[in-house]
């Protein structure tokens, strides 16, 4: 029961544009949203956050939105840079102290 | 800073044995937690520890064991070893087990069973 989805694998960006991850839920109990990023070898690190009472969260070239209505939520990167190149992870804190993560999206960032 | 600590890096089992797998944080963190990731799926929880003494199952709990040895250590144990446990495996912590607490993660460890 995949409550969190992911559903592009993958996203490849050139350096300076916009970069857009996006991310799905079925929990309409949701009420806080998390982006997490990883290199490979290593964990993933937090990135930003958003709660239900809100539709927007900036944090300097990162942006979240969240709608909702649909059931979804973006990660906004403007502008991309090589070093953003990573995994990201969208997560959701259910029931109890579960953390509802997606499958990820693979960003390439292209010089 | 080192954050959260998994050892070892990479281990290879045969079916059947035993392995325990060792976590330690220097944050100060009440929470812990073990996750595992496999291809095309995300994170998952196994088990997780809301505070030193506590630990309770999270959603794929079945074959393994915890131990919450005291505030900066959290253990996870395979008695005996299938190949379906063959993953990655990251252990986290963070301040206390709140909704909008974000986790620090170690940087994992490959498991292979064979």
């Amino acid at each position: 029961d995949q409550q969190v989805k992911q559903n592009s694998p993958s996203l490849s960006v050139q350096e300076g544009r916009i970069s857009i991850l996006n991310c799905d839920y079925t929990n309409s109990m949701f009420d806080y949203f998390l982006w997490y990023k990883k290199y490979p070898a290593e964990g993933p690190t937090f990135l930003i956050s958003i709660s239900s009472i809100k539709d927007k969260n900036e944090d300097g070239r990162f942006t979240v939105f969240l709608n909702k209505s649909a059931k979804h939520l973006s990660l906004h990167i403007v502008p991309s840079q090589p070093g953003d190149s990573a995994v990201y992870f969208c997560a959701a804190p259910a029931a109890g102290n579960d953390m509802r993560f997606g499958a990820g999206t693979r960003l390439t960032v292209k010089p | 800073n080192a954050g959260v600590t998994q050892t070892p890096k990479f281990q290879v089992l045969k079916t059947g044995q035993s392995m325990t797998l060792q976590c330690a944080q220097d944050m100060n963190h009440n929470s812990m937690y073990w996750y595992r990731q496999d291809p095309g799926m995300g994170l998952r929880l196994i088990y997780y520890s809301a505070s030193e003494g506590t630990t309770d199952k999270g959603e794929v709990p079945n074959g393994y064991n915890v131990s919450r040895l005291n505030k900066r250590e959290f253990s996870l144990r395979l008695e005996s070893a299938a190949p379906s446990q063959t993953s990655v495996y990251f252990c986290a912590s963070s301040e206390v087990t709140a909704r909008n607490q974000p986790q620090h993660f170690g940087d994992g460890t490959r498991l292979s069973i064979l």
